[in-house]
């Protein structure tokens, strides 16, 4: 059974620009989360997506959005990119809807923001 | 407002020693507590799921024991291996949240010298 990938697995781009991240989850799941990791703030949720639904969103700014379609992929977008947004993003994707679901990550996206 | 606190964060022992690997967090109601580990540069490997309801779980080397009441949780790794040697992680998902979302501790990082 596929694990969840990331694509794509490095990026740099340049302040302004924006940048879309995928991530398809394990066959059969159908939650998809996402996180931004950095040293300084660690692990921090971002979104959660279910049924193509925004269920749950963290504190970050709207230039943060994301999707997800009826297969259960997912996209994350963030615009107007700016240095601090150089991070680790991981997707993470469970079974079902509930919060008491065993989540799985994918190996995640290096986004690098010069 | 949730918070997770992993200490200490960085550990060295010599190989063949047992690993004790603290995790406290301040709100008890919780779904359940997952532990991780992640290896530089890479994703998050699943440890073990402990549901709210269990007070500890076993998988192979590894067992995590549960305390709610007390808001703890203690990930023991037996006769460690240098190939144990990676940053661990443990998060909680809370009842009150809706959906999947994960609080994560700012980990432990584990060298296991040769």
């Amino acid at each position: 059974k596929a694990g969840v990938t990331q694509t794509p697995r490095y990026l740099i781009k340049t302040r302004g620009q924006q940048v879309t991240l995928s991530c398809s989850p394990i066959s059969g799941h159908r939650s998809v989360s996402w996180y931004q990791q950095t040293p300084g703030q660690g692990l921090q949720f971002l979104f959660e997506y279910f049924s193509e639904t925004q269920r749950n969103k963290g504190n970050f700014p709207g230039r943060f959005s994301g999707r997800q379609f009826s297969n259960s992929r997912s996209e994350m977008n963030v615009s107007t990119l700016e240095l601090g947004d150089s991070a680790l993003y991981l997707c993470a994707s469970s079974w079902g809807g509930d919060s008491d679901n065993e989540q799985f990550f994918g190996p995640g996206t290096r986004l690098t923001v010069l | 407002k949730q918070e997770v606190t992993q200490i200490p964060a960085a550990l060295s022992v010599p190989e063949g020693e047992n690993l004790v690997l603290n995790c406290s967090f301040t709100d008890s109601a919780i779904y359940n507590l997952q532990w991780f580990r992640q290896d530089p540069g890479k994703g998050l490997t699943s440890l073990l799921l402990i549901q709210s309801s269990q007070r500890e779980q076993t998988s192979g080397r590894l067992n995590a024991s549960l305390d709610k009441s007390s808001g703890r949780s203690t990930l023991y790794i037996a006769a460690s291996q240098p190939g144990d040697s990676a940053t661990y992680l443990c998060a909680v998902s809370l009842i009150k949240a809706a959906g999947n979302k994960l609080t994560f501790g700012g980990g432990t990082r584990v060298l296991v010298k040769p």
